[in-house]
């Protein structure tokens, strides 16, 4: 059992490159999320999923979209990286009132 | 103003003592409080979770709620250097969950 599990790690993009921060959980929940953590801001939401075919926006979501595509797996993608999108990204996942985290993937936009 | 306030810190402790965090929310619905820990470099874990006013224990935790005031806090009894983290303050109101920046604490031997 795995819980919730983040590719890549780290990465570092140019301005202007596109990527996909892929996520996967395997404790069966429906519900799935995207945050950004940067110093002194917390944790914002970007988009969720609150089931299979379902995507919403959340508090700052201008430049990322998203897919679910399937149960198991929340993708977060970038169609055209900024430097204000560096950050840490955490994908969770929820049973009731407990949010679930994977490790994170730091991304650098130069 | 921010949804969801906290001292950013850091707040020294020795080891031994009483860490004392608070956190306080603008959303007077709110129904839901969490604190979660989270080490340097890796992720939130939930640690506590309170949704009625007073106290709720779990060993070493304490979480304290006061709607009216709108403030929430958490304790850390008998602090172990394994307690230095970063804690973080989450709020849900109708269906969103807030999260403050955190207070940093640092226990020192």
């Amino acid at each position: 059992n795995a819980g919730v599990t983040q590719t890549p790690k780290f990465q570092v993009l140019k301005t202007g490159q596109s990527m996909t921060l892929q996520c996967a959980q395997d404790m069966n929940h429906n519900s799935m999320y995207w945050y950004r953590q940067d110093p002194g801001m917390g944790l914002r939401l970007i988009y969720y999923s609150a089931s299979e075919g379902t995507t919403d926006k959340g508090e700052v979501p201008n430049g990322y979209n998203v897919s679910r595509l399937n149960k198991r797996e929340f993708s977060l993608r970038l169609e055209s990286a900024a430097p204000s999108q560096t950050s840490v990204y955490f994908c969770a996942s929820r049973l009731q009132e407990t949010q679930y985290f994977g490790p994170g993937t730091r991304l650098l936009v130069l | 103003q921010k949804e969801v306030e906290q001292n950013s810190g850091p707040l020294s402790v020795p080891e031994g003592a009483i860490a004392s965090l608070n956190c306080t929310y603008s959303d007077r619905g709110s129904q839901s409080f969490f604190w979660y820990r989270q080490y340097s470099g890796k992720s939130p874990e939930l640690i506590m979770s309170i949704y009625s006013n007073g106290d709720k224990e779990d060993g070493r935790f304490t979480a304290q709620l006061n709607k009216a005031s709108q403030y929430v806090s958490l304790l850390i009894r008998d602090s172990q250097p394994s307690d230095s983290a970063t804690y973080l303050c989450a709020v849900r109101g109708w269906g969103k969950l807030q999260f403050g920046a955190g207070t940093q604490v640092v226990v020192t031997p």
